[in-house]
């Protein structure tokens, strides 16, 4: 069976510091990745999805960026964080092709940036 | 542009009452529309989900209607139970460069009552 995980799962990081979330998927090959934010209280806003090795697409301007440097890896970077950055970000894989299908989120890394 | 639409934000029932959650959507091609809980703290499940082809489905107490002339979908849970407090929410799948994506709604927070 499929499993995905998130790490960490929780940080805390002063502003201007450097940021990197982790995400890996077990059980599947060329899975669709995605990077979800959460802020507080609000809904799931759609960061960026990948459909392969270095493929990344980008749905909002920020200061974030996203890599996937193996098949199962998405990596959710910053060079330096602002206040607004903080919230509840999580990494979630959909079965590989073009159909909708699918999305299984991971348990969600919780960022405060004081 | 891409947009869901979810109402209520908030929603307060007494235990056994039933609860209505809906959902509209813009892209006329949108073709999947899931379900999602997300209990305090935790990430986003799936609950149930709904293909175009298809007008209703139902698990249990549990019941997704789709009315695509109209653009909009709704989620049902009958005899609502104290353990179904939580936020939902709605999606819909929207084509952007040759992939489907999932855009969330604004979530609706329901609190069953004894």
């Amino acid at each position: 069976s499929q499993t995905i995980h998130q790490w960490p799962a929780t940080l805390v990081q002063p502003v201007g510091s450097p940021l990197s979330l982790e995400c890996t998927v077990e059980g599947t090959s060329n899975p669709n990745l995605y990077w979800y934010r959460q802020a507080a209280g609000r809904g799931l806003q759609l960061l960026f999805y990948s459909v392969g090795i270095g493929q990344i697409s980008s749905e909002v301007p920020q200061n974030l960026s996203a890599s996937r440097p193996q098949d199962r890896q998405f990596i959710l970077s910053s060079k330096k964080l602002l206040l607004s950055d903080s919230g509840f970000y999580l990494c979630a894989w959909s079965p590989p092709g073009t159909g909708a299908n699918v999305l299984t989120f991971g348990a969600g890394s919780r960022l405060t940036v004081l | 542009g891409e947009n869901v639409e979810q109402h209520p934000s908030t929603l307060s029932v007494q235990e056994g009452d039933s609860a209505v959650i809906k959902c509209t959507y813009s892209d006329s091609a949108s073709n999947y529309f899931p379900w999602y809980k997300q209990e305090l703290g935790k990430r986003p499940q799936l609950i149930i989900d709904i293909r175009s082809n298809v007008g209703e489905k139902k698990d249990q107490r549990i019941a997704v209607t789709l009315n695509k002339t109209a653009k909009h979908f709704s989620l049902h849970i009958t005899e609502t139970q104290p353990e179904d407090s939580a936020v939902y929410f709605c999606a819909a799948s929207m084509l952007s460069g040759g992939y489907n994506k999932l855009i969330f709604g604004a979530g609706t927070r329901l609190a069953v009552h004894p």
